[in-house]
Order: C-alpha cells, then structure tokens, then sequence
C-alpha cells in the first residue's frame, strides 16, 4: 500500500539556519504530495501542498519540490525562526474515488536562539 | 482556528468503559475523516465518511465505531477501551474529497485510558 517514510527527529537548529526534512513516497499511482505543520497543543494545518511531478509548494519560506523521480518531497527553508519549532508531517492522497491522507511519522524541530 | 470544532478536548475514563468523541466539521464540508495519533504508530487513520455515508476504512478496531449524521457531525464511539487505546484523536474535514483537496484539522481529544 501507500506509504511515506520521514527523517527521523528530532531535528536541532539553531536560528536562521537551513532546514531540510527529507521525505520520500511509496504509491501505486500519481498522488498529491502534502507537507502539514503541528504546533505544540494544535491540530495539523496544512503548510504546501504539490500536484504533480515537478510541481513547487511553497508558503511562509518554506518550500517542497514534488520529484517523481526520486518519490521525493523535500521539506527546506532558508532561515528557520524559533516560531518554526513544531512537528511537520509529509503525506500523500491518491487520485480516483475516496482516498485518505497517509501520513509519515512526523519530524519534529527545534530551534534554539 | 481551523473551523472543526472537536469536544471533549481532554477524556479520562477506565479500562473497559465506552466513550464518544464528537466532530462538527466546517460549515459547508462534506467530508469527515477520523484520525489516530499515538507516539509509537503516529497518525494513523480510522475512517471516512462523506455526506452520511461511510466512503473508507483503515485501521480501525471492532471495538470502534463511528457515524455522520444528517447535520454533518460525526461521532467516533469508543468501547471496550484498552490502556493502549490511549492517544490524541483527530477529526479532519473537506469539502470535498478529491486527490488535491486539502483537509482542515481540529484540535484533537486527547483520551487517556487509566
């Protein structure tokens, strides 16, 4: 079945370093790619989403990169904010009839001042 | 604010009692999604119902049931309860359920099972 496999974290930045959060896929087809962010006590909220191969989400300095190639969808941000710190989960919808979110592990960040 | 309100927001009950959590979804969406999340197995998704009508099943126990009633709330029943049933259940909602429709997330119930 479908599957999204995560870096493990957590990952320990300090502020205004580069953040990358490797993340790579396993579907049957052509799914949508998504990058949701938790904060501390919240819901997931959605933070880019990409459509198709070669498609960039990005929002908020954050940016993904959806490589079929590769079944990858990167996470990366030039300078990372202590507001940052949360967890971040890649995931993954397939096309046709009622599909689901899969979602990989999370990673959680932690940036220091 | 997401605009999916989710009650109770804290649960604590005992082995083998049954409780439910409830979900309003955001105004205008017809899909409700319930989701899992516990520290060793991370989000897992239990199941999905569209306009009152279960569309799709994961991994969800016998001893769980849930349902989406005509106003569009959802109910996850829980019964039986386990110390491992312990974790944060999420409730999800779209408007829709196509492949690129982003779902909108509450804040979760976090139920501890003593």
């Amino acid at each position: 079945g479908d599957s999204v496999t995560q870096m493990e974290g957590p990952v320990t930045l300090s502020e205004e370093a580069f953040l990358t959060i490797n993340c790579t896929y396993t579907a049957t087809g052509y799914p949508s790619l998504f990058w949701y962010v938790q904060y501390p006590g919240e819901g997931l909220q959605l933070l880019l989403k990409a459509t198709k191969a070669d498609d960039k989400g990005s929002n908020k300095g954050f940016e993904a990169t959806y490589r079929k190639e590769t079944t990858s969808f990167h996470l990366e941000k030039g300078s990372v904010q202590v507001s940052d710190s949360a967890v971040y989960f890649c995931a993954l919808r397939e096309g046709g009839g009622f599909q689901k979110l899969v979602f990989g592990t999370g990673t959680r960040l932690l940036v220091s001042p | 604010d997401s605009g999916v309100t989710q009650t109770p927001k804290h649960l604590i009950t005992a082995t083998g009692q049954r409780v439910t959590l409830r979900c309003s979804p955001r105004s205008g969406d017809l899909s409700v999604y319930w989701y899992q999340q516990s520290l060793d197995q991370g989000l897992q998704f239990l199941i999905q119902y569209y306009n009152g009508e279960e569309r799709a099943k994961g991994n969800i126990l016998e001893r769980f049931s849930a349902q989406q009633f005509p106003d569009l709330h959802s109910e996850l029943n829980l019964s039986s309860l386990e110390l491992g049933d312990s974790a944060l259940y999420f409730c999800a909602s779209s408007p829709t359920t196509g492949q690129n429709t982003e779902a909108f997330f509450g804040q979760g119930t976090r139920l501890t099972v003593v």
